[in-house]
């Protein structure tokens, strides 16, 4: 079966500082990956994904970024966060376009 | 920017009562599909209704797309307590492979 792992679930950062949260799947080949983020009480916001290693297509500009190095992991940057950045942050994956997903159980990020 | 527009933005009600829940959007789509969340966690999948269809049950989930007015329904029959969460829909557009949420529903049901 397939299960996709996302950490740390919490996280406190000081302002200026970097940040990786890492996504990764389990038991499937060239997922579908996405990086969403949602702020207290609001909808999510698709911030980034990837349809194959390497290939990623950015949504909103910002400050992040993300880099798939290998088929099945995910990887959310930021050189320095900014408070603005502080929210929950999902990973999700599908098969496929026209398939369901499965997201990851969050990471708070909280920037101070 | 977001293309399921969900309403009504909460709801609350008693055990047992009906919940519906709407969705809007605006592109052309290969299916819209409904999620679950609950407090602090990420989503599960509840149902995915393809652009052919016009209703799907799961359960006590029925949901209804109209394509004609770029619409979906949820509608969760003899709710309990344990469905109290955010409910978001999801559009999968035909042109690319982005899977974009609204800004969901908060459903409470009160014992």
């Amino acid at each position: 079966s397939q299960t996709i792992h996302q950490w740390p679930a919490t996280l406190v950062q000081p302002v200026g500082s970097p940040l990786s949260l890492e996504c990764t799947v389990e038991g499937t080949s060239n997922p579908n990956l996405y990086w969403y983020r949602q702020a207290a009480g609001r909808g999510l916001q698709l911030l980034f994904y990837s349809v194959g290693i390497g290939q990623i297509s950015s949504e909103v500009p910002q400050n992040l970024s993300a880099s798939r190095p290998q088929d099945r992991q995910f990887i959310l940057s930021s050189k320095k966060l900014l408070l603005s950045d502080s929210g929950f942050y999902l990973c999700a994956w599908r098969r496929q376009q026209n398939t369901e997903a499965f997201f990851g159980q969050g990471t708070r990020l909280t920037v101070v | 920017s977001q293309q399921g527009e969900e309403d009504p933005q909460a709801l609350s009600i008693q055990e047992g009562e009906n919940a519906t829940m709407n969705c809007s959007y605006k592109t052309s789509i290969n299916n819209l599909q409904w999620y679950r969340q609950n407090s602090g966690r990420g989503l599960v999948h509840l149902i995915l209704i393809r652009s052919n269809e016009r209703e799907k049950h799961s359960g006590r989930l029925r949901v209804t797309l109209d394509t004609s007015k770029k619409s979906s329904s949820l509608l969760i029959t003899a709710s309990r307590a344990a469905d109290t969460a955010s409910y978001f829909c999801a559009t999968d557009p035909r042109s690319n492979y982005k899977l974009t949420f609204g800004i969901g529903t908060l459903l409470t049901v009160n014992p």
